[in-house]
């Protein structure tokens, strides 16, 4: 079936650092990808997405490409703040057209130190 | 646009009561709705899918009478966890999908609510 794996984490970067999260995937047909932050004690803000292939999501400093050839979809930054303390998680959404589950990986906590 | 409101953000209940969670979306119709619940430290877990004026579909694992799913409208779904145990206490997020201009569905989260039983 479908599924994501996310690098475990916990990941700690000195501020300023090059950010870098691994997430894979695995789906027939065409999926939609996608990046979630959750601050602590919050729900899951949509940070980026793409929906095709060699689609790049970007947002506030952080991009991810859509890799169909290596069914990848890793995010970057390239200089982390404090503030980008957070955990990420990667989701797929197996069709891109008509309500379906999404199917999320396991999360990546990221913190970043002064 | 596109956003989603959970209410409350926090409740601490007494182990064998109920507790009733809300979940709306303010500004567009969504008909379909989705439960959540995390762990600590822990990914999302898909509970349940709701959709406007039928019954809920739980996954495999949830006991659909501990955790009543109405979606009476298509801004409003409640999730109501019933007789409430310490070992229920967690991190329930919901998600409304509406339609994109594109013709796909996109998922918006609320912020969660956290209970605790006592």
């Amino acid at each position: 079936g479908d599924s994501v794996t996310q690098m475990e984490g916990p990941v700690t970067l000195s501020e300023e650092a090059f950010l870098t999260i691994n997430c894979t995937y695995t789906a027939t047909g065409y999926p939609s990808l996608f990046w979630y932050v959750q601050y602590p004690g919050e729900g899951l803000q949509l940070l980026l997405k793409a929906t095709k292939a060699d689609d790049k999501g970007s947002n506030k400093g952080f991009e991810a490409t859509y890799r169909k050839e290596t069914t990848s979809f890793h995010l970057e930054k390239g200089s982390v703040q404090v503030s980008d303390s957070a955990v990420y998680f990667c989701a797929l959404k197996p069709t891109p057209s008509g309500t379906y589950k999404y199917i999320f990986g396991t999360g990546t906590r990221l913190k970043v130190l002064a | 646009g596109a956003v989603v409101s959970q209410h409350p953000s926090w409740v601490i209940c007494k182990s064998g009561t109920s507790v009733k969670i809300e979940c709306r979306s303010l500004d567009f119709q969504a008909t379909t709705m989705f439960w959540y619940r995390q762990f600590p430290k822990q990914s999302l877990m898909l509970m349940a899918t709701s959709n406007e004026g039928s019954k809920a579909t739980y996954e495999q694992g949830v006991e659909k009478d501990k955790f009543l799913i109405n979606h009476a409208s298509l801004t409003l779904s409640t999730l109501t966890v019933t007789s409430a145990h310490p070992e229920d206490s967690s991190f329930y997020i919901c998600s409304a999908s509406a339609p994109e201009t594109s013709g796909s569905y996109e998922q918006y989260f609320g912020p969660g609510t956290r209970l605790t039983v006592t």
